[in-house]
């Protein structure tokens, strides 16, 4: 089977940076993808990493290693509308379905 | 390109009516998944179809059943549904490793 954990809730001040952390099990690691889904909208695709190292996006930066079964996202220069729930995502070889953590809250405060 | 559209997007129902709702996804993509979000619980995948045949399935009873047309359009239906059932279904489709999700239906069983 296939689990993740993801802290439920973060907070962090406008203008900081935060760290979302993302620890999976799964029996066939393909790749990790992170989205983003602001209270009443869609999940919205933030970035996706199958080989080691750090991916740069923006303000927005996604690290994986496979070794440690670990990733996590990385949010730059914090702004208020960076507040939403960040999910991660682990995808199999094949075509298995993408399997999501249960989402991180984030609240960027003043 | 439009994106994924769901239909309806609110519906309210009772205990053991059954339910259909739709997804057309974006020109050109043939996967279409489906998820049942519900607070706390993040994104448990139901099913997934390609090219009209179901290629995934998740762990939920078979009151929850889907197809898929060949315009790659998508129908899910929950039959006898239960106070549990009450959630957001969201439908996306995929392109290489990203999935572009659909605003989804809000269901309610009362």
């Amino acid at each position: 089977g296939q689990s993740l954990e993801q802290p439920s809730e973060v907070t962090a001040v406008e203008g900081a940076i935060v760290q979302i952390n993302c620890t999976y099990q799964t029996s066939g690691f393909y790749g990790l993808s992170w989205y983003q889904q602001h209270d009443g909208g869609a999940p919205t695709f933030l970035s996706y990493n199958a080989l080691d190292g750090l991916e740069e996006t923006g303000r927005f930066s996604s690290f994986l290693s496979r070794s440690d079964s670990y990733g996590y996202l990385l949010l730059q220069e914090l702004q208020m509308k960076d507040s939403a729930s960040y999910f991660c995502a682990v995808s199999g070889a094949g075509n298995t379905p993408l399997v999501f953590g249960k989402g991180t809250r984030l609240s960027v405060i003043a | 390109k439009a994106g994924v559209t769901q239909t309806p997007r609110y519906l309210i129902k009772t205990r053991g009516q059954q339910v259909t709702l739709s997804c057309s996804p974006i020109s050109g993509h043939r996967s279409v998944s489906w998820y049942q979000q519900t607070p706390g619980q993040g994104l448990q995948f139901l099913f997934e179809y390609f090219s009209e045949t179901q290629r995934n399935k998740g762990n939920f009873p078979g009151r929850f059943s889907g197809r898929q047309f060949s315009n790659s359009r998508s129908e899910m239906n929950v039959s006898t549904l239960e106070l549990g059932d009450s959630a957001l279904y969201l439908c996306a489709s995929s392109e290489d490793n990203e999935q572009f999700f659909g605003p989804g239906t809000r269901l309610t069983v009362l």
